[in-house]
């Protein structure tokens, strides 16, 4: 069975701070991990990914991720947030090297973005 | 390169109805989940299709069923509609070959029941 916490349901940051949403997951076998943004009435769109190797990951518009497996994590991190990051962001794991079967997620997180 | 697409974007039914969703992989992918992501919750999986058979089924009844059609396309049916199953449904597609893992979705079919 996989399930996915993300802490806190909404973000709030300031334009140009540092960003973290943070993911824990459980798994009892090894895990693909997934970061997903929505934006409002629009589908999932992939940030990044972590399936095996390099344990930090980097994605699309700045964003990386870091996966620890000794804390079974996998915060999500920006260095500087821009007001175009504000959306809806979801965790997801699924069972490792294999496309079968489903990705769990998490409740997702909202980012605001202050100007 | 088109991704997934899904149709209609929104539709609105009555309790009791019945509803068909559909939904075109991105090309090259064969493989199909749909899932229904509820207002402020993340996406619950309901089921994936693959050489036309279910795969894998998630937590929902048997009234929600579906179909994978021999181009990778499939529908989403649901009888007897109740008034929780508002709701976003979202199909995701991927490869299944090639090792990538990742899900490509859609921009999702927003059912409401009234």
């Amino acid at each position: 069975a996989q399930s996915v916490t993300q802490l806190g349901s909404h973000v709030s940051v300031s334009e140009g701070a540092l960003v973290l949403l943070r993911c824990n997951y459980s798994s009892s076998v090894p895990p693909y991990l997934f970061w997903y943004v929505q934006y409002p009435n629009q589908g999932l769109q992939l940030l990044l990914k972590y399936t095996t190797g390099a344990t930090l990951v980097k994605g699309i518009n700045g964003f990386e991720a870091e996966f620890k497996k000794s804390e079974t994590s996998f915060h999500l991190t920006k260095p500087s947030a821009h007001m175009s990051d504000a959306a809806e962001y979801f965790c997801a794991v699924r069972r490792g090297n294999t496309n079968a079967g489903k990705s769990t997620f998490g409740d997702g997180t909202t980012l605001t973005v202050k100007p | 390169d088109a991704g997934v697409t899904q149709s209609p974007t929104h539709l609105i039914k009555t309790r009791g109805q019945q509803v068909t969703l559909r939904c075109s992989p991105k090309s090259g992918h064969d493989t199909v989940s749909w899932y229904q992501q509820a207002l402020g919750q993340g996406p619950q999986f309901i089921f994936q299709y693959y050489e036309e058979e279910e795969r894998q089924r998630g937590n929902f009844p048997d009234r929600f069923s579906g179909h994978q059609f021999p181009n990778y396309s499939s529908e989403l049916n649901v009888n007897a509609l109740l008034l929780g199953d508002s709701a976003l449904y979202l199909c995701a597609s991927s490869p299944e070959y090639t090792g990538a893992y990742e899900q490509y979705f859609g921009p999702g079919t927003r059912l409401t029941v009234t």
